[in-house]
């Protein structure tokens, strides 16, 4: 069983065109995340939420769009996609926000945009 | 603001030799987390070790130990008996927000450990 699932892994689309990236952990955990990796390995984050709260939103876009219907979901909505939004997308979880106990990623997906 | 710098983009190293990728952060919390992640060409995050800041005891787990200074703020991983499968990017990542859960990552290394 994998902990962290991300659907799907690669994804080629159209600047302009919408998309949706879907993240499930099974691990129990009461925070995920989604972290961006740009073309030269940089890892940043995006947005957080523990048991379906926001709890960070860091500078990104209005097109970008998290949403979690229940703690062990957590997808990502883009509009209005760019050239500069191809990247890899990480989801991950933990156990909770001040734990420590690090974090468990998915496998990525990687976004082009053409 | 809590900083994670790695200060070598590239290393290599010959199969079953040890080699130190270097790591140094800052932060103004008092207690927090620093980690190692390894990235392999699969892409995967792979959590290789971690240390909690308030134990002065280094981390260790089988050929991956870390040097930790907490006075210098400094957090290096030795990986000794290198083996072809530990070619990957190397990440160091510091956590110290209890209220965010927030891991701020360095630039990474990219190890190649040649046979």
């Amino acid at each position: 069983d994998t902990a962290v699932s991300q659907t799907p892994k690669y994804l080629v689309t159209q600047m302009g065109n919408d998309k949706s990236i879907k993240c499930e952990q099974n691990l129990g955990h009461d925070t995920m995340y989604w972290y961006k990796q740009d073309s030269k390995k940089f890892l940043k984050i995006m947005f957080s939420y523990n048991n379906k709260e926001l709890i960070i939103n860091e500078t990104v876009p209005n097109r970008f769009s998290p949403k979690s219907p229940d703690k062990a979901h957590l997808n990502l909505h883009i509009n209005s996609l760019e050239l500069g939004d191809s990247a890899v997308y990480f989801c991950a979880s933990s156990q909770g926000l001040g734990q420590g106990s690090g974090y468990t990623f998915g496998s990525g997906t990687r976004l082009t945009v053409v | 603001a809590q900083t994670v710098t790695q200060s070598q983009p590239e290393m290599s190293v010959q199969e079953a030799e040890t080699v130190t990728l270097s790591c140094t952060y800052d932060t103004s919390e008092n207690n927090y987390y620093l980690f190692w992640y390894k990235q392999p060409p699969s892409r995967q995050m792979i959590l290789v070790i971690r240390q909690e800041a308030y134990k002065q005891q280094n981390a260790t787990e089988n050929r991956f130990s870390v040097n930790f200074q907490k006075a210098a703020k400094s957090f290096s991983l030795k990986i000794s008996d290198s083996q072809l499968g530990d070619t990957a990017m190397y990440f160091c990542a510091l956590h110290g927000s209890s209220n965010t859960g927030k891991l701020i990552f360095g630039q990474g290394t990219t190890l190649q450990v040649k046979p």
